[in-house]
């Protein structure tokens, strides 16, 4: 089936730093990766929606210019939280839809952030 | 607007027992229809879908769902539940012709099964 990986899986870091976690669909290509995130016992509240080689598009409410969004290539796309906070801490969880249009997405495993 | 609502926050079952898990949406036009199951510190593993046909859909590890037009409900049901099935299940829908491909998630329902 369908794979999709998270790097890292747990990262704890200091206020004021950036932190880059990638999504990697590993056995099939992906025009659309989405980014969400997740607090204790809570739905998964979406981010933003990446488009290979175009600007993602984000939920209101979320900072284009604090979490930051690169797809290059049908197989990764990155996120980064800059000047991370404590309240940034949460958990993400990308999810890639494939190429060929089918209609489920698959999730990866999710990354634990921790700001101190 | 598309909605999910999950009504109850947690379901407590004992092991071999029935469980159902419920599920009612709003959305405009033909919905997509899913059900993720969540481990702790994990992501979402896709459990089953509703696109077209037979309401009644067949999924991973024993689990089944009816898709039911006039009540707006797609519950998740298992004849039998086993320990192991303990976790949160999340039921999300999609439109039809949302080629965004945006899924609109409930707030999910920790499911608890006891031996």
């Amino acid at each position: 089936g369908a794979v999709v990986s998270q790097h890292p899986s747990r990262v704890i870091c200091k206020s004021g730093t950036s932190v880059k976690i990638e999504c990697r669909s590993l056995d099939f290509q992906a025009t659309t990766m989405f980014w969400y995130r997740q607090f204790p016992k809570q739905s998964l509240m979406l981010m933003a929606t990446s488009n290979e080689g175009s600007k993602a598009t984000y939920e209101q409410g979320v900072e284009k210019d604090k979490f930051l969004i690169n797809h290059a290539s049908l197989t990764l796309s990155t996120l980064t939280v800059t000047s991370a906070h404590p309240e940034d801490s949460s958990f993400y969880i990308c999810s890639a839809r494939v190429a060929t249009g089918g209609n489920e997405q698959y999730f990866g495993p999710g990354t634990r952030l921790t700001v101190t | 607007a598309q909605s999910v609502a999950q009504p109850e926050d947690q379901v407590n079952v004992a092991e071999g027992n029935p469980l159902t898990v419920k599920c009612t949406y709003s959305v405009s036009g033909n919905p997509y229809l899913f059900w993720y199951v969540q481990y702790p510190n994990r992501g979402l593993q896709f459990l089953l879908k509703y696109i077209t046909g037979d309401n009644l859909v067949k999924g991973s590890y024993g689990f089944e769902a009816e898709f039911n037009k006039s009540q707006t409900s797609f519950h998740l049901k298992k004849p039998s539940a086993l320990v192991s099935d303990s976790a949160l299940y999340f039921c999300a829908v999609r439109r039809i012709y949302n080629q965004g491909g945006k899924l609109i998630f409930g707030q999910g329902t920790e499911l608890s099964v006891k031996p």
